[in-house]
């Protein structure tokens, strides 16, 4: 148990509709990131945010967007979705937003678009 | 700028010994090891950085050529629970504002 908790799990929509994922970072941890696998694909970064601020931006397309919050758990909201945003969306923490620091990975949220 | 792994691919007997590489184009700051089960969690296993210090378990080892900009990880005695796919994820050394994993090693253990 990495203690990045994720949820829902499983995500079952239809294209055009908007979901949001959340993530509750390890205890400590001020630092989020969100990556999306498709099948049998690596992990592609999204965005980070760190203490409630964005600090970096990745591959996110427009129609995706992210926040922090003051308890720093974050939401990745993704709007208009299309049959290919099929995929895990994994959030991980680490403690700082250096990268000498592990990132520690969620379960994920697996979200299908039918 | 995606670090290249190699081989894609591997399979071993239990207790054998493998090698999976990770290189990059880019002078780098970090790189960073995960291995993942299927459908489940990328898992840490090591950070290798610029200057020579490593953070991870201490049953996985791993090198890091700064001159080259790869890195290896070596897995010997290999056990059935070492499968998975294994992910290095690489941070430039200038500007490093991701992680950018690489496509992946599979490696199959049998017995």
């Amino acid at each position: 148990d990495s203690g990045v908790t994720q949820t829902p799990k499983h995500l079952i929509t239809a294209t055009g509709q908007r979901v949001t994922l959340r993530c509750s970072p390890r205890s400590g941890d001020l630092s989020v990131y969100w990556y999306q696998q498709s099948l049998d694909q690596g992990l592609q970064f999204l965005i980070q945010y760190y203490n409630g601020e964005e600090r970096a931006k990745g591959n996110i397309l427009e129609r995706f967007s992210a926040q922090q919050f003051p308890d720093l758990h974050s939401e990745l909201n993704l709007s208009s979705l299309e049959l290919g945003d099929s995929a895990l969306y994994f959030c991980a923490s680490s403690v700082a937003p250096t990268y000498d620091q592990p990132q520690h990975f969620g379960d994920g949220t697996r979200l299908s678009i039918l | 700028q995606q670090p290249v792994q190699s081989p894609q691919a591997v399979i071993l007997r239990e207790g054998e010994d493998a090698v999976i590489n990770c290189s990059s184009s880019k002078a780098l700051y970090s790189v960073h090891w995960y291995r993942q089960k299927h459908g489940e969690a990328p898992v840490f296993l090591m950070i290798l950085l610029k200057g020579g210090e490593q953070k991870g378990h201490d049953k996985i080892s791993a090198s890091f050529n700064e001159k080259k900009q790869q890195s290896s990880l070596y897995l010997t005695a290999s056990q059935l629970s070492y499968s998975g796919t294994y992910f290095c994820g690489t941070a430039i050394l200038q500007g490093a504002q991701k992680l950018v994993f690489g496509q992946g090693t599979r490696l199959t253990i049998n017995p």
